[in-house]
């Protein structure tokens, strides 16, 4: 079974400033993939960063980077510079590689709003 | 290109109403999948469908049923509507020969059950 947690129901940030949202997993798979999606308020999923659990440098995607820590089975978001734009839910995301189904698992989300 | 496209967008239903809600994706994409999406809270699986001609359950099966109708369509049925179905139903689908890839996601489906 896969489980991920996120602590955080909402979010503040000012404009420019640097944010992270927390993401903890748990899973009983060897090999797994964990992904971060925003949803904005017209409610479409937006595939933003992934990261391996075999990769050995954490994953980047422009303003988008990935703290993974894999002891502490964290995969935390972080969002550098924020924009106005940003303000969404971010979900947390997780499946197994090796796995017949792959489907995800997610998280709550966290409702970030960005500040001017 | 148009991705993973669904239909309806919103419906409304009455208590024990039948409705199909509709997928469809051009990526040539073998493996489909179907959300429900609650306030608060993440999508939870309710079926998916690893390749033509093969579906299985979910974390959220009870009262609905799939057809993978070819490589492109995946279709969910609701066979009597209960006010617990109202929720926003996501489809996706994914390359499943790349081990790393992505879900690709439609743009859901706003069902009411009144």
């Amino acid at each position: 079974a896969q489980k991920i947690t996120q602590t955080q129901p909402g979010m503040f940030v000012q404009e420019k400033e640097a944010v992270t949202l927390d993401c903890t997993y748990d899973t009983s798979d060897p090999s797994y993939g964990l992904f971060w999606y925003k949803q904005p308020s017209s409610g479409e999923m937006i595939f933003l960063i992934y990261q391996g659990s075999y990769d050995q440098q954490n994953a980047t995607e422009g303003r988008y980077s990935l703290n993974f820590q894999k002891a502490r089975k964290s995969a935390n978001l972080v969002i550098s510079a924020s924009q106005l734009g940003d303000s969404a839910m971010y979900f947390c995301a997780m499946r197994g590689l090796d796995t017949g189904r792959r489907a995800l698992t997610f998280g709550s989300g966290t409702r970030l709003q960005v500040q001017p | 290109n148009a991705g993973v496209t669904q239909t309806p967008k919103f419906q409304v239903l009455k208590t024990g109403q039948s409705m199909t809600l509709q997928c469809a994706q051009d990526m040539n994409h073998n493996s489909m999948y179907w959300y429900r999406q609650d306030p608060g809270m993440g999508l939870r699986l309710i079926y998916y469908s690893a390749s033509e001609g093969t579906t299985d359950k979910g974390e959220v099966p009870n009262g609905y049923n799939v057809s993978r109708l070819n490589k492109r369509e995946f279709s969910l049925r609701l066979e009597s509507a209960a006010p617990s179905q109202t929720s926003v139903y996501f489809c996706a689908s994914r390359d499943s020969q790349v081990h790393w890839e992505t879900q690709y996601f439609g743009p859901g489906t706003r069902l009411l059950v009144l």
